[in-house]
């Protein structure tokens, strides 16, 4: 069965550049969420998206930003970037109809700044 | 105090055993609960979900829900190596738009030959 998603898996950056994620859901998944996870932590909500509008905002930096697409792909915007930005960043996708409550994850996109 | 607290680890239990991991919640009006296991460096894998109060079963893994003590459980029976790994548990929240899932910590999972 197809799952999430992302790219690139692995990043590296320095500081002060910007980096751009993507994700690309379970097809006919109509919600995407961004989650970011430092190392030792636990998953962070960052944002999500149902039907390509911001649904949900949870601690999401102002120098982020996102968005989905009209073919529901989702794509995370990362400017300004700091060290402590450093983090796995998994993108997860759910459909109420098709998977009720569940979210299922993609592989998650490692980003190094340096 | 965290929307979702799981047991401190590390968890060490020998093969065969059964592994306990514990996890409390503070939103009495959330609704879905679930487990995810994470292999590190990998992305959370779902082993259970479950809504209802009670005990839901599934092969070696039980979930236990009571909404009234806010709390929900995870056992592995016949614990194997292969368990080893870290145990996310992860609450719907029941917010206005009721879209995110709000994670304990995780509870770090060794299965001991």
């Amino acid at each position: 069965a197809a799952g999430v998603i992302q790219s690139p898996r692995h990043l590296i950056k320095e500081k002060r550049e910007t980096a751009t994620l993507k994700c690309y859901p379970i097809p006919r998944h109509d919600t995407v969420y961004w989650y970011q996870q430092g190392p030792g932590q636990d998953p962070q909500f960052l944002i999500s998206f149902y039907e390509k509008m911001q649904s949900d905002k949870g601690s999401i930096p102002d120098r982020f930003s996102a968005q989905q697409f009209s073919d529901y792909h989702s794509e995370l915007n990362m400017s300004s970037l700091e060290l402590g930005d450093s983090a796995l960043y998994f993108c997860a996708s759910s459909s109420l109809r098709i998977s009720g409550n569940t979210i299922y994850f993609g592989e998650g996109s490692w980003l190094t700044v340096v | 105090q965290k929307e979702v607290e799981q047991n401190s680890g590390p968890l060490s239990v020998p093969e065969g055993a059964i592994a306990s991991l514990n996890c409390t919640y503070s939103d009495r009006g959330s609704q879905s609960f679930f487990w995810y296991r994470q292999y590190s460096g990998k992305s959370p894998e779902l082993i259970m979900f479950i809504y209802s109060n009670g005990d839901k079963e599934d092969g070696r893994f039980t979930a236990q829900l009571n909404k009234a003590s806010q709390y929900v459980s995870l056992l592995i029976r016949d614990s194997q190596p292969s368990d080893s790994a870290t145990y996310l548990c992860a609450v719907r929240t029941r917010r206005v738009n009721n879209n995110d899932m709000r994670f304990g910590a995780g509870t770090r999972l060794t299965v001991k030959p």
